[in-house]
Parts: C-alpha cells; structure tokens; sequence
C-alpha cells in the first residue's frame, strides 16, 4: 500500500526563524513528489520534483528530493506570518492519470 | 478564468438522504479528481476521470458515484448519505503528462459537508 508520512505534524516558530519540513515515502512505480500550501480553502501548488538532488526555490521556499532515501524537504528561510498554513506533501505513482497519495500535512504556525 | 469552482459550498445533509457535488473547470483539463479531506489525514482520492464519458475508482469509492458527461464537469454523487461521510470535499483537475512538466492539479475551493 502506498503511503506517505510528513513530520512534525504541527510546528510554531517566530517570524525570520527558518523551518524543515519533511516528507517519507514508500510507493510504487514513483513518478513525482509535490508539495502544496493550504491555508484557509484550496491548496496551492508550490513545487514539482522529479529528480533526486536537484533543488527547486522559489523565493523563500526551496525544496529537494532524495530517491535513494525515499523523502523531501521542504524549507521555508525568514519566515513570515504569511507562511502560516498547512503543507501538504503527496507522491504521484503509477502511469496514466496523475493519481496522488497525500501525507497528513505539516500545520505551520509562525508567532510574530 | 475562474479556475476550478464546486457547488454548494456548505451542505447538511439527514442520512439517507442524497445530494450531487457539482465540479467545473474552465481550463480545457483533460484529467478531473475528486478528493476527501479528513482531519489528520490528508487528502484521500475517492474517483477520478480522464477524459469525458470515463471515470474510475480511487483509493475511497464507497458510497460514492460520479460522471463526467462533459469535459468541463465532473459530478460526485451520494446516494444515501451516511455520518461517515462528513467531510471537506476537493474537486482538482490536471492535463495530461508531457515529459516532466510542472503539470501539477488546481484544487477547487472545496465543499464542506456534514451528515447528521
């Protein structure tokens, strides 16, 4: 059975602290890990990896994958109040549609 | 663009009784999801389709029927609503993978449903 596992579940931090967040794998047939951002409503994408080792930023956020190791990291540097949400990470396994096996999120709560 | 968009957003329902969860997207997406959302586990795929007239099971279809009659929606049904059923409810959708694009899904707003 395919399963994802994100730790810790809960995290509070002050504003400019920096976090990691992390998320282990076991599925079959691995074609990407994806991690989103889900505050109040919808969640929002924030990366797409594929490769093992190349680390993907956007701003703030950078993110890298170990397929070797089966997990990602998630790291969020100079938090802000705005960062507060849940993250998801979920792993894409299998051909055809892009069937996703989410964890439990990591609920970040930054304190000003 | 409006995106992804799900009706109602708020619903209570009696058990036994049934209610249809409306999906549209205005992205042209071939592939179209629907997901459940419990507290402390994640997201749980219930059907998904990929393409119109098909549909199939996800990792929870009990309890659940769904269509997809026209590209732009995709229908989730209960048919008699049960309390265990209570839960937030997210209609996604994607294109199709090309090489490793950033294809990822875009999440409705989500149904908040409860059975008493």
């Amino acid at each position: 059975e395919d399963k994802v596992v994100q730790s810790p579940l809960s995290l509070v931090v002050h504003e400019g602290d920096t976090v990691t967040l992390n998320c282990s794998y076991e599925v079959t047939n691995f074609r990407s890990l994806l991690w989103y951002k889900q505050e109040k409503k919808a969640p929002t994408f924030l990366f797409m990896l594929t490769s093992s080792g190349i680390e993907k930023k956007s701003g703030r956020l950078s993110s890298i994958l170990d397929k070797k190791e089966l997990f990602s990291i998630l790291n969020i540097t100079a938090t802000q109040t705005g960062d507060s949400a849940v993250y998801l990470c979920a792993v894409e396994s299998g051909q055809g549609a892009q069937k996703l096996v989410f964890g439990q999120g990591t609920r970040l709560t930054i304190n000003p | 663009n409006a995106g992804v968009t799900q009706t109602p957003k708020f619903r209570v329902l009696k058990t036994g009784q049934s209610m249809t969860l409306l999906c549209a997207q205005d992205m042209n997406h071939e592939y179209m999801y629907w997901y459940r959302q419990d507290p402390g586990m994640g997201l749980r795929l219930i059907h998904y389709s990929v393409g119109e007239g098909t549909t199939a099971k996800g990792e929870v279809p009990d309890g659940y029927n769904v269509s997809r009659l026209k590209k732009q929606n995709f229908l989730l049904g209960l048919e008699s609503a049960a309390p265990s059923q209570t839960s937030v409810y997210f209609c996604a959708s994607s294109q199709p993978r090309t090489g490793y694009n950033d294809n990822e899904q875009f999440f409705g707003p989500g149904t908040r449903l409860t059975v008493l």
